[in-house]
């Protein structure tokens, strides 16, 4: 079956620092992946997709990549701050793009400490 | 005001009751999902519905029912509810705005805290 992994341990870094955060897929050859940030006690807010066919996104202090030869993507904060800290989520699509239908990792805590 | 909006916001109830659990969105998408968290076991599906006449399960829905009752609600039901279903549920919209094109990104509603004793 589809499995996504994520960093299970949480991720501190200093201020400033460029936090990276993995996600790893196996069976599965998804059309898109997406990135989810999540602060305690509240829904899940979208930031990112990458398609399939793309090896990079950036928006503003974000950067997502996108391997799928490796079943890896790879997502950045650069310049990061307190305010970056909270559970990121990875999502794969898992229907062929058909559907939209989303698997989740269970997420990455990351702190950042100031 | 929340495009996606759930109801209550937080149940505490006992084992055997029968729960409902209201979700409204007004973004005017086509898809609608209910999914449940667990600490250590991320978001995981339990019913998606592509509109009012399409509902269909997903990973974990033994247990749970849901209704489509207008393109903007979505309601899911614990017809008998047990502590293991004591969980985090999210509800979430994605699709095609009315006219316009198909959106692949999920929008999420604040949650709802159910406690089952």
């Amino acid at each position: 079956s589809q499995k996504i992994e994520q960093n299970s341990e949480a991720l501190n870094i200093q201020e400033g620092k460029t936090a990276t955060l993995t996600c790893n897929y196996t069976n599965y050859s998804p059309a898109y992946l997406q990135w989810y940030r999540q602060d305690p006690g509240r829904g899940p807010v979208f930031l990112l997709l990458i398609r399939e066919n793309e090896k990079e996104k950036r928006k503003e202090r974000l950067k997502v990549t996108f391997d799928t030869t490796l079943k890896q993507s790879l997502f950045h904060i650069t310049a990061s701050q307190p305010a970056d800290s909270a559970t990121y989520l990875c999502a794969l699509e898992s229907d062929g793009g058909a559907t939209n239908k989303l698997i989740f990792g269970t997420g990455t805590l990351l702190a950042v400490q100031p | 005001d929340a495009d996606v909006t759930q109801t209550p916001r937080n149940r505490i109830t006992k084992t055997g009751k029968r729960i409902m659990l209201e979700c409204s969105q007004t973004k005017g998408h086509d898809r609608m999902y209910w999914y449940r968290q667990d600490p250590g076991l991320g978001l995981r599906l339990i019913y998606y519905s592509f509109d009012v006449k399409d509902i269909n399960k997903g990973e974990i829905s033994d247990g749970y029912s849901v209704s489509r009752q207008a393109q903007a609600k979505f309601s899911l039901s614990l017809e008998s509810a047990i502590p293991n279903q004591t969980a985090l549920y999210f509800c979430a919209t994605s699709g095609r705005l009315a006219g316009g094109p198909q959106t692949d990104t999920q929008y999420f509603g604040p949650g709802t805290r159910l406690t089952v004793l």
